[in-house]
């Protein structure tokens, strides 16, 4: 089965620093594959998108992923991190027509 | 353009009853998907609906069933609510194919006592 793996349930930096949120997936087919974000009591917000046309993948508030299809992996990273960046971050990837979705990551930022 | 919205915000039930959660989906999308996101966790795909057929089930037994209607809004029904059923329920609309982007309300929350 397709499963999404998130390293680190919890990832805190100062503001300013580099965030790095790690995912991988397994498939031996690359899959269409999205980071999400949501903050508290809210749904999520789509952050980016890998389709194939590119490998690395620019999305909004700064954020940025590459898709190494090598390492099945798919990571999230923001060279600078703001406070209003605190929250909590999922990978997810779809093969079909459902998404399946990581644990998630908890990013905290420190002043 | 309007975004997916979902009726009620917040829902306290007791074991044993029946739930009905609503969800509008974005204009022009024709499919809608219901996940489950318990306390801690990422969320689980329950259903998809397409064009008002059910098109695609998740690991949910058959107490979770639902509905599409003609405009494309959507309906989740949980009956003989269990405490484990307590989580945020998120609806998502997109078009078809594992490629579209799903949009996503900002959740029912359902506690179940």
């Amino acid at each position: 089965a397709q499963s999404v793996t998130q390293l680190g349930s919890h990832v805190s930096v100062s503001e300013g620093a580099l965030v790095l949120l790690r995912c991988n997936y397994s498939s031996s087919v690359p899959p269409y594959l999205f980071w999400y974000v949501q903050y508290p009591n809210q749904g999520l917000q789509l952050l980016l998108k890998y389709t194939s046309a590119a490998t690395l993948v620019k999305g909004i508030n700064g954020f940025e992923a590459e898709f190494k299809k090598s390492e099945t992996s798919f990571h999230l990273t923001k060279p600078s991190a703001h406070m209003r960046d605190a929250a909590e971050y999922f990978c997810a990837v779809s093969y079909t027509d459902k998404l399946i979705f990581g644990t998630g990551t908890r990013l905290q930022v420190f002043p | 353009e309007t975004g997916v919205t979902q009726s009620p915000t917040h829902l306290i039930k007791t074991r044993g009853q029946q739930v009905t959660l609503r969800c509008s989906s974005q204009s022009g999308h024709n499919t809608v998907s219901w996940y489950q996101q318990a306390l801690g966790q990422g969320p689980q795909f329950i259903f998809q609906y397409y064009r008002e057929e059910e098109n695609g089930r998740g690991n949910f037994p058959p107490r979770f069933s639902g509905l599409q209607f003609p405009n494309y809004s959507s309906e989740l029904n949980v009956n003989a609510l269990e405490l484990d059923d307590s989580a945020l329920y998120l609806c998502a609309s997109s078009g078809r194919g594992a490629e579209n982007i799903q949009y996503f309300g900002a959740g029912t929350r359902l506690s179940v006592l």
